[in-house]
């Protein structure tokens, strides 16, 4: 069963705005989140993760929010650039450096 | 410095064959994990190896085997290939100290099984 869901397949956003990326969980046991980008042809890159004792991590234009009550996290890219075009994977794991648990990826296309 | 590294880039196999996949972690780490990622799905945890023994496994057959150096390189293999097992596979390393459990992926093996 999917313990990590991102509800959308793909999202496209104009050059400048802000991107907004969700991913919903369903494992309570859950400590750690992170998000990856991934391109054609390569593996997934690393952007951003936070713990469960947080609700907002920040990295440049990068933030990534939990509600640990609702079990949902969020990815906020601003602003938006045509290089951010990727599929965005949410994963979560419940103890650090262990198994991840990845969604099954949300396509963004960033226009200009 | 030297990202993950893994051979081969492509394979094609027949039904019925093993296959051996190799991974180098990056520099400094010590902990490899190996996923297969399907096409249209994100990547799905097959095991982790943690000073040369599987730590932790996921949700695969007993086809699926491993092994991980003194050097902490590692080696995937997959006996009795089946069609469903054409995927691209991933290994990812990780450093001593956990942080916040980011690992750090390869470029992948894609492996085709006819």
């Amino acid at each position: 069963d999917q313990q990590v869901k991102q509800n959308s397949p793909s999202l496209s956003v104009q050059e400048g705005r802000i991107s907004i990326l969700n991913c919903d969980y369903t494992n309570s046991m859950f400590d750690y989140f992170l998000w990856y980008k991934k391109y054609p042809a390569e593996g997934p890159t690393f952007l951003i993760s936070i713990s469960s004792i947080k609700d907002k991590n920040e990295d440049g234009r990068f933030t990534v929010f939990l509600n640990k009550s609702a079990k949902h996290l969020s990815l906020h890219i601003v602003p938006s650039q045509p290089g951010d075009s990727a599929v965005y994977f949410c994963a979560a794991s419940e103890d650090s450096g262990y198994a991840l648990n990845f969604g099954k990826g949300t396509s963004l296309l960033v226009t200009p | 410095d030297a990202g993950v590294t893994q051979s081969p880039t492509h394979l094609i196999k027949t039904r019925g064959q093993q296959v051996t996949l190799r991974c180098s972690p990056k520099s400094g780490h010590d902990t490899v994990s190996w996923y297969q990622q399907a096409l249209g799905q994100g990547p799905q945890f097959i095991f982790q190896y943690y000073e040369e023994e599987e730590r932790q496994r996921g949700n695969f057959p007993d086809r699926f085997s491993g092994h991980q150096f003194p050097n902490y390189s590692s080696e995937l293999n997959v006996n009795a290939l089946l069609l469903g097992d054409s995927a691209l596979y991933l290994c990812a390393s990780s450093p001593p100290t956990g942080g916040t459990g980011e690992q750090y992926f390869g470029p992948g093996t894609r492996l085709t099984v006819t």
